[in-house]
C-alpha cells in the first residue's frame, strides 16, 4: 500500500504570510498531483509535476518535485483570503499493479485570515 | 454544464436501504473512479474501471457495488445502506493516454454526492 503523508493537516495565518506544505512517501511516483478544493465542490486540479527536481509557478504558488519522486511541496507567497481551502496532494502510477490509480494525503485545511 | 455530473448531490436515508449515485461525463474519457472523503481521512478508492468491461475493486470496496452502463455513465450503489458509510462521495474521470508534458493521472471530480444514513 502507498501512503502520501501530508503536513501540516490545519494551518491559519494571516493575510500576506508565506506557508509551506509538505506531502511525503516513502514510494517512488510516477507524478504527483495538487488539487485544492472548496466547501461544497470537488478538488480541482493545480498542477502535475513528473520530473524529479522539477519547480512549477503557478501566480504565487511554487510546487516542488523531490528529486526521488517521493515527495513535494506547495510554497505559497503573500496567502490572500482566497487561497483558503482544502490541498490535496495525490501520488500516481503509469504502470506496475498501481497504474492509473492515484493515492491521496489527508489534506491540509489552510485558512487565511484578513 | 459540468463536464462531471453527479447526481444526487445530496440524499438522506435509512439503514437498510438501497442507494445509487449516479456519474455522468462529457469529457471523453477512458476512466471513471469513485472516491469517499471523511474529514481528516482524504479521499479514499471504492471503485474504477478503465473502460466498460473492466471493473475493478479500490481499498475500501465492501459494501459497495458498482455498473459502468458505457463510457460515459459510472454508478456506485450500496445494497443495504449502514450509518458509517455516511460521507461525501465523489466520481472522477482520467484520461488514459500518456500527453506531452506527462499529465497522466490528472483527475477530474464531479461536485459530490452527500449521503447521510440515520
Amino acid at each position: 500500500t502507498q501512503l502520501l503523508e501530508q503536513s501540516p493537516q490545519f494551518l491559519s495565518i494571516q493575510e500576506g504570510e508565506n506557508l509551506t506544505v509538505y506531502c511525503n512517501s516513502s514510494s517512488v511516483f510516477s507524478s504527483l498531483q495538487w488539487y485544492r478544493q472548496e466547501p461544497g465542490e470537488g478538488p480541482v486540479l493545480l498542477v502535475t509535476v513528473v520530473t524529479g527536481g522539477e519547480v512549477k509557478k503557478l501566480k504565487r504558488l511554487t510546487f516542488q518535485f523531490g528529486d526521488a519522486r517521493k515527495d513535494s511541496s506547495l510554497h505559497i507567497t503573500a496567502a490572500q483570503p482566497g487561497d483558503t481551502g482544502l490541498y490535496l496532494c495525490a501520488g500516481s502510477q503509469f504502470g506496475g499493479t498501481n497504474a492509473g490509480k492515484s493515492t491521496f494525503g489527508d489534506g491540509t485545511t489552510l485558512t487565511v485570515k484578513p | 454544464d459540468a463536464d462531471v455530473t453527479q447526481t444526487p448531490r445530496n440524499r438522506i436515508t435509512k439503514t437498510g436501504k438501497r442507494i445509487m449515485l449516479e456519474c455522468s461525463q462529457t469529457k471523453g474519457h477512458d476512466r471513471m473512479y469513485w472516491y469517499r472523503q471523511d474529514p481528516g481521512l482524504g479521499l479514499r478508492l471504492i471503485y474504477y474501471s478503465f473502460d466498460v468491461k473492466d471493473i475493478n475493486k479500490g481499498e475500501i470496496s465492501d459494501g459497495y457495488s458498482v455498473s459502468r452502463q458505457a463510457q460515459a455513465k459510472f454508478s456506485l450503489s450500496l445494497e443495504s445502506a449502514i450509518p458509517n458509510q455516511t460521507a461525501l462521495y465523489f466520481c472522477a474521470t482520467s484520461d488514459r493516454r500518456v500527453l506531452a508534458g506527462g499529465n497522466t493521472g490528472e483527475l477530474f471530480f464531479g461536485e459530490g454526492s452527500r449521503l447521510t444514513v440515520l
